[in-house]
């Protein structure tokens, strides 16, 4: 079975920093998906970012962006510019390409704060 | 926003009755689940379903039952409510293709005492 370990239970960030969110995964696949998602404290869960194991490019979506290495297992989030909405629990995702339900297996989360 | 609506959005319940939690969608998506989030946890799959009245056991199923009459509806049932199942449930929505990323509901805060 897979699982995601997301290793810093807690981080904080100075407004306008940039901070790196780690993630690493055990897989015996070579094809999948990796997910971020952010949890702010109204508790609804919001996808932040997506990367698929076959593209060699990170994925980036505005002030976030991934680093995906691969054969280390590992998919980081940054936050660049980082703002106070970005306060939140962020979650790493992992699903198998060959997983027919569509299943995600989450890490435990880490809690970003962002200091003004 | 994806179509998703929980409720009830919070309950608390006595240890030892039943208790159904409903998701509603509007995307008729064909993929739906459940999950229950605890601290250090993260989000943990209780059962999911892949359409009407097909559904499967997650990691976490002991004590939860569900259901899935209809495309837009799935029910999670906790028979005899437990202490330990106090607890914050996710419904997810996925499609059957594209992305493969889940849409989350809003979530229920569900307290058994």
């Amino acid at each position: 079975a897979q699982t995601v370990t997301q290793s810093q239970p807690e981080m904080s960030v100075q407004e306008a920093e940039t901070v790196t969110l780690s993630c690493t995964y055990d897989t015996s696949e070579s094809d999948y998906y990796l997910f971020w998602y952010k949890q702010p404290p109204s508790r609804q869960m919001i996808l932040v970012i997506r990367q698929e194991a076959y593209k060699q490019q990170n994925a980036t979506e505005n002030r976030f962006s991934v680093n995906f290495q691969k054969a280390a297992k590992s998919f980081s989030l940054k936050i660049s510019d980082s703002q106070l909405g970005d306060a939140a629990m962020y979650f790493c995702a992992y699903r198998s390409a060959n997983n027919a339900g569509n299943m995600l297996t989450f890490g435990g989360g880490t809690r970003l704060m962002v200091k003004p | 926003d994806a179509g998703i609506t929980q409720s009830p959005r919070h309950k608390v319940t006595e240890t030892g009755t039943p208790v159904t939690l409903r998701c509603h969608q509007t995307e008729n998506h064909r993929y739906m689940y459940w999950y229950r989030q605890d601290p250090g946890h993260g989000l943990r799959l209780i059962h999911y379903s892949y359409g009407v009245k097909d559904t499967d056991k997650g990691e976490v199923s002991d004590g939860y039952s569900v259901s899935r009459s209809k495309t837009e509806d799935f029910l999670l049932t906790l028979e005899s409510a437990t202490s330990s199942q106090t607890s914050v449930y996710f419904c997810a929505i996925s499609p059957i293709s594209g992305g493969y990323e889940q849409y989350f509901g809003p979530g229920t805060r569900l307290t058994v005492t």
